[in-house]
C-alpha cells in the first residue's frame, strides 16, 4: 500500500493552455475521486468513478474538464484552454467499494495559470 | 442544505491546551462525518471519522464528540502539541453518494 500518488506536483502553464493530471489511487480501490481546492478553502468535490464508469459530475466541471479511468486503474483529469480562475490545488482520493469507508488522498497537483 | 458550517476559521492555544473545533449540518441525510488534518503542500490525512448513531469517539489524543439532535459535531484534541499545528477539516457525506462535503476549514496553531 503506496498510497495515492499524483503526478504532476506543481504545473505551471500559460493562461488558454490545455494540462493533464494523473492520479494512481491504492491499489484495490474501485472508488476515485477529484476535488479542487482552492487557498483557504476546504476540498470541493468536482467528480467520482468506480471502476471505470464516471457516476457523478458536479456542476463545477465546466465542459472544458474531462476526467477519465480507463482500465478502473489511474485516472487522468485534462482541463482544455486554462483560465485563471482554474488555478487550485486538485486533489485525488480513492477508496474501497463499501458504504462509508474514508477517502484516502493524494498529495495534490497545483496549478498556477500565469 | 449542502453546506457543512465549520468555526472558528482560526485558533491559537498553548502546549497541552484542548483546542475544540466545531461543525454543523443541516442535511438529516449525512451519515457519515471524518475530521482530515492538512499540514501545507500535503494532501488531507484522515484522522478520526464517526456514525450519527454514534455520541462520541476517540482516537489516541483525537476526540468527536456527536450531537444528532443539534446536528452538530465537534472534534477535540487533548494534550495539544506544536507538532498539531496544521489546518484541519470536518466533512460530511450520504449514503449512496460518497462524496465529502467539507467544511471551510480551522487553521490551529499551537504555541511551544
Amino acid at each position: 500500500d503506496t498510497g495515492v500518488s499524483q503526478d504532476p506536483r506543481h504545473k505551471i502553464t500559460k493562461r488558454g493552455q490545455n494540462v493533464t493530471f494523473r492520479c494512481d489511487p491504492i491499489s484495490e480501490h474501485n472508488r476515485l475521486y477529484w476535488y479542487r481546492q482552492t487557498l483557504g478553502q476546504g476540498p470541493e468535490f468536482l467528480t467520482y468513478f468506480q471502476n471505470e464508469a464516471q457516476l457523478e459530475k458536479s456542476r463545477l466541471l465546466s465542459d472544458r474538464f474531462s476526467a477519465e479511468r480507463p482500465k478502473g486503474s489511474f485516472s487522468t483529469l485534462e482541463i482544455q484552454r486554462t483560465e485563471q480562475g482554474d488555478s487550485a490545488m486538485y486533489l485525488c482520493a480513492s477508496t474501497s467499494d463499501t458504504s462509508n469507508q474514508p477517502q484516502h488522498f493524494g498529495d495534490g497537483t497545483r496549478l498556477s495559470i500565469l | 442544505q449542502q453546506q457543512v458550517k465549520q468555526s472558528p476559521q482560526s485558533l491559537i492555544v498553548q502546549k497541552g491546551g484542548i483546542p475544540i473545533i466545531n461543525c454543523a449540518y443541516e442535511n438529516t441525510a449525512f451519515d457519515y462525518f471524518p475530521w482530515y488534518q492538512q499540514f501545507p503542500g500535503k494532501g488531507p490525512a484522515l484522522l478520526i471519522a464517526i456514525r450519527p448513531d454514534v455520541s462520541e469517539k476517540k482516537e489516541g489524543r483525537f476526540t468527536i464528540s456527536f450531537n444528532k439532535s443539534a446536528k452538530q459535531f465537534s472534534l477535540h484534541i487533548m494534550d495539544s502539541q506544536p507538532g498539531d499545528s496544521a489546518t484541519y477539516f470536518c466533512a460530511a457525506s450520504k449514503r449512496g453518494t460518497y462524496k465529502y462535503i467539507f467544511g471551510t476549514g480551522t487553521r490551529l496553531k499551537v504555541l511551544a
